[in-house]
């Protein structure tokens, strides 16, 4: 099946200090990533979808500016979390997928994110 | 976009089969039903996913009737590692998103 990892698994951090999460599929090429964040005992909020080579598309009601998505090849996203509060402090899960709509998104295994 | 409705809890004995029953009143004539599983600090896993009648693979069953209104996910002879949470969601052809609704979280007791 289709892999893709997360790292760091865990970053704990002071506040404001930024926070660059990676998320690579391993043996397959991703035309589209999507990053997810997650609160205790909540659903995934879908925070942006990410293109190879063009600009993130952003949820409405997440902050472009704080959360810097690249998605510079087709096996690697990285997600930055600026100047980062501990409100920031949750767990964020990327999410690649192959190609066409109805290809499976396979999901990472997320980032545990602490913001002191 | 197409809600998905599922119970938020249900519980259960090992060995027993567990059905998940979600609506998805409004979905669309080319839309998918897609079905992961997640554990407490992992991403969600991929079950299974249908278009219409019925689905098997070697972990669940999907169980889709004629109007497409509602899916059922079957557990055959469940055991206490598959106490998760279980996200139903609609593959739109119109759109590359998955929305995460709440989930049923599922418990199995020994």
């Amino acid at each position: 099946g289709a892999v893709v990892s997360q790292h760091p698994s865990r970053v704990i951090c002071k506040s404001g200090t930024s926070v660059k999460i990676e998320c690579r599929s391993l043996d397959f090429q991703a035309t589209t990533m999507f990053w997810y964040r997650q609160f205790p005992k909540q659903s995934l909020m879908l925070m942006a979808t990410s293109n190879e080579g063009s600009k993130a598309t952003y949820e409405q009601g997440v902050e472009k500016d704080k959360f810097l998505i690249n998605h510079a090849s087709l096996t690697l996203s990285t997600l930055t979390v600026t100047s980062a509060h501990p409100e920031d402090s949750s767990f964020y899960i990327c999410s690649a997928r192959r190609g066409a709509s109805t290809d499976t998104q396979y999901f990472g295994p997320g980032t545990r994110l602490t913001v002191l | 976009l197409a809600k998905t409705t599922q119970p938020i809890s249900m519980d259960s004995y090992e060995g027993q089969e567990v059905n998940i029953t979600c609506s998805h009143n409004n979905i669309a004539t080319n839309d998918y039903i897609t079905w992961y599983q997640q554990f407490p600090s992992q991403g969600p896993r991929f079950i299974i996913q249908g278009y219409k009648t019925k689905v098997t693979n070697e972990v669940a069953s999907l169980f889709i009737p004629a109007d497409r209104k509602s899916s059922t996910l079957s557990l055959p002879r469940v055991s206490l590692s598959d106490t998760a949470v279980y996200y139903c969601l609609i593959r739109m052809d119109s759109s590359y998103k998955l929305i995460f609704g709440s989930g049923t979280r599922l418990l199995v007791r020994p």
